[in-house]
């Protein structure tokens, strides 16, 4: 079935360092891609999202680009802050589906 | 903006107790969804709802179950809370089918002893 690989972390990087967290997928046809974020003592939330290949998504000076022929929908920051520190979790939608299928997460914590 | 609210933050509940986890969404949407997130598993999908008093089970419905009387509403239920049910429950809404973001609830950390 569909589903969704992303690196492990944790990951520990300083202050205004460029982050990059791999997230690969595996789907039939062409489903939606999600990052979501999650602050300390919170639920999800929508960083961004991508619904076509080739789209990128960004907010907050986060970007990932949909990449058809490599199934990678890759999160990255050129430059990061410590309020940037939380879980990552990268995860796509079926086509037409409300299904939702998550990664693991990735632990991001910046350093001053 | 859509609000989505959990009955609880933190519940301490004993094994064998029935234990009741609502959740509230504010924006009419048509399906509400109950998710376990684990260290290291993500976020698993135990049940969906896509309209009142239907719904679906999810990849790890065992142990639980739901209730949807309105629209707004949706409960999951531990019939007899058990030690490996310890986790955090988030619960999420949209609106109808497509592609969209889901939101989500605070989440419920719930620690049974």
């Amino acid at each position: 079935g569909d589903s969704v690989t992303q690196m492990e972390g944790p990951v520990t990087l300083s202050e205004e360092a460029f982050l990059t967290i791999n997230c690969t997928y595996t789907a039939t046809g062409y489903p939606s891609l999600f990052w979501y974020v999650q602050y300390p003592g919170e639920g999800l939330q929508l960083l961004l999202k991508a619904t076509k290949a080739d789209d990128k998504g960004s907010n907050k000076g986060f970007e990932a680009t949909y990449r058809k022929e490599t199934t990678s929908f890759h999160l990255e920051k050129g430059s990061v802050q410590v309020s940037d520190s939380a879980v990552y979790f990268c995860a796509l939608s079926p086509y037409n589906n409300n299904d939702m299928r998550f990664g693991a997460g990735t632990r991001l914590t910046v350093k001053p | 903006d859509v609000k989505v609210t959990q009955s609880s933050r933190y519940l301490v509940k004993r094994t064998g107790e029935k234990v009741f986890l609502e959740c509230v969404q504010d924006m009419d949407h048509e399906n509400m969804f109950w998710y376990r997130q684990d260290p290291g598993l993500g976020l698993r999908l135990i049940y969906f709802s896509y309209d009142v008093k239907m719904k679906e089970k999810g990849d790890i419905p065992e142990g639980y179950s739901v209730s949807r009387e309105k629209k707004e509403r949706f409960s999951l239920i531990l019939e007899s809370a058990s030690t490996n049910q310890t986790s955090m429950y988030l619960c999420a809404s949209i609106f109808g089918a497509g592609s969209h973001e889901q939101y989500f609830g605070p989440g419920t950390r719930l620690t049974v002893t």
